[in-house]
């Protein structure tokens, strides 16, 4: 199985600029998408293909990465993004879930 | 608009059975790959599975392949998943979801809660 490997944890200010990466354990090409999830919410995909941004989701969100090797960055970062990030990569089944990160306030 | 609503949780006993439902609107289903996550309580997310548009082709994560089944009633619009021999490590809020490789569309998500 691919593993994708993210940091547990970032503590971030509110308007500074946060990358959430995810590494994965062997290329995943460009399959590589991340979600957003708030406490007791479903899921929201936010970056899509490593790098394109999914339809009505804020600009201050972009992704970028190929290969092994994957970065969301949020700037500046606003108080409605504290949740938590999952990575997905659907390059080689099984599809996996990273860990996710939980982004938090300092 | 798109709407995945699951249905058919609850808690169930150790080693029983249990089939939940997503009932899809909004969209052409039998056009679509669908599937289902999982996210036990304080965890994260967990890819079950998917099936194809005409359920000729279904994929499962491995250590649940032989305990869930994915199937799909294009005339009904719904989406199902049995669930076999559960136990607690099975107790999960169940999302049903629309891959498209990314996931772009996801239920409310369902309680099962597997306990005596």
């Amino acid at each position: 199985d691919t593993v994708l490997t993210q940091s547990p944890a970032l503590a971030v200010s509110l308007g500074q600029r946060v990358t959430i990466s995810c590494r994965a354990s062997k290329s995943v090409s460009t399959y590589m998408h991340w979600y957003q999830q708030k406490s007791g919410q479903q899921p929201k995909l936010l970056i899509y293909s490593a790098s394109n941004l999914e339809s009505g989701v804020p600009s201050r969100f972009s992704g970028s990465g190929s290969g092994t090797d994957f970065t969301l960055t949020i700037d500046p970062v606003e108080a409605d993004d504290i949740a938590n990030y999952y990575c997905q990569q659907s390059n080689e089944l099984p599809y996996t879930f990273g860990a996710g990160t939980k982004l938090e306030l300092k | 608009e798109v709407k995945l609503v699951e249905s058919g949780g609850g808690l169930v006993q150790p080693g029983r059975s249990l089939k939940l439902s997503c009932a899809a609107s909004g969209f052409s289903f039998n056009d679509y790959w669908m599937g289902w996550v999982r996210q036990a309580p304080g965890k994260g997310l967990e890819w079950i599975g998917e099936i194809n548009q005409d359920s000729s082709t279904i994929n499962y994560t491995p250590s649940l392949k032989d305990k869930f089944t994915i199937s799909r009633d294009n005339a009904q619009n719904t989406l199902y998943l049995q669930m076999s021999k559960l136990g607690s490590e099975d107790t999960a809020i169940y999302y049903c979801a629309r891959p498209l490789g990314a996931w772009d569309y996801w239920g409310q998500g369902v309680m099962v809660t597997v306990s005596s």
